[in-house]
């Protein structure tokens, strides 16, 4: 059970808008800026988004970052279907005084 | 160019104890926080340890607390985690990782990950 909830999966079609939530507590999202990583197989993960809202060098505009309250969101809009794959929220707890990871969501291009 | 390259994983039986290593190049690793992230086979990312700079803040997970040991040697540009009594549920490919710059937290630069195996 991870102390960030994300959806196990998400899909879309080629050139779609798809978003990824994540959702915390005050104790994390709440008091702290979260980062989105991307997986691909057999690869360390990739920062994706961090502070809530940049991107990291290199990373296209295609992807996005919000945050509000508890909760965090991750929008990939004109989906590719090099974006499938597996996608990871973080942020530091104060409470556990640690960073915590969503469980991880599995995105399919259809 | 900036890199990671871990090293020290391996098998090793419950209650034993490995330590891994962290070659670090390309940037002044002595100002960097770094980090520890596992991830067992099949599953999603888990956050181990944090150490800052100067090496006397230190932070874990629950899971590895009392277990585990981060440290790093500045002069060698070389992270490290101590990892005693190991059980199965170590096992884990475990990658180091940096901070981007201006955060703590937002980590940008992997290594390729060492794998450990705690087998009964």
């Amino acid at each position: 059970q991870s102390v960030l909830t994300q959806p196990p999966s998400a899909s879309g079609t080629p050139g779609q808008r798809v978003t990824i939530s994540c959702s915390g507590s005050s104790s994390n999202i709440g008091s702290n800026t979260v980062n989105w990583y991307q997986q691909l197989p057999g690869t360390a993960p990739k920062l994706l988004i961090y502070s809530n809202s940049q991107r990291p060098s290199g990373v296209p505009d295609r992807f996005s970052g919000s945050k509000s309250g508890t909760s965090a969101s991750l929008a990939i809009s004109g989906l590719q279907s090099e974006d499938e794959t597996d996608y990871y929220c973080a942020a530091w707890d104060d409470s556990l005084k640690g960073v915590v990871f969503g469980g991880g969501t599995k995105l399919t291009v259809l | 160019e900036v890199q990671l390259v871990e090293s020290g994983g391996g098998l090793v039986q419950p209650g034993g104890s490995l330590r891994l290593s962290c070659a670090a190049s390309g940037f002044t690793f002595s100002t960097d926080y770094m980090h520890w992230v596992r991830q067992a086979p099949g599953k999603g990312l888990v956050w181990v340890s944090r150490i800052d700079g100067h090496g006397s803040s230190t932070s874990y997970a629950d899971s590895v607390k009392g277990r585990f040991t981060i440290s790093r040697g500045n002069a060698e540009n070389t992270l490290y985690l101590q990892m005693n009594s190991l059980r199965v549920e170590d096992t884990a490919m475990y990658y180091c990782a940096k901070p981007i710059s201006g955060t703590r937290n937002g980590l940008d630069i992997w290594g390729q990950g060492t794998m450990v195996t705690v087998f009964s």
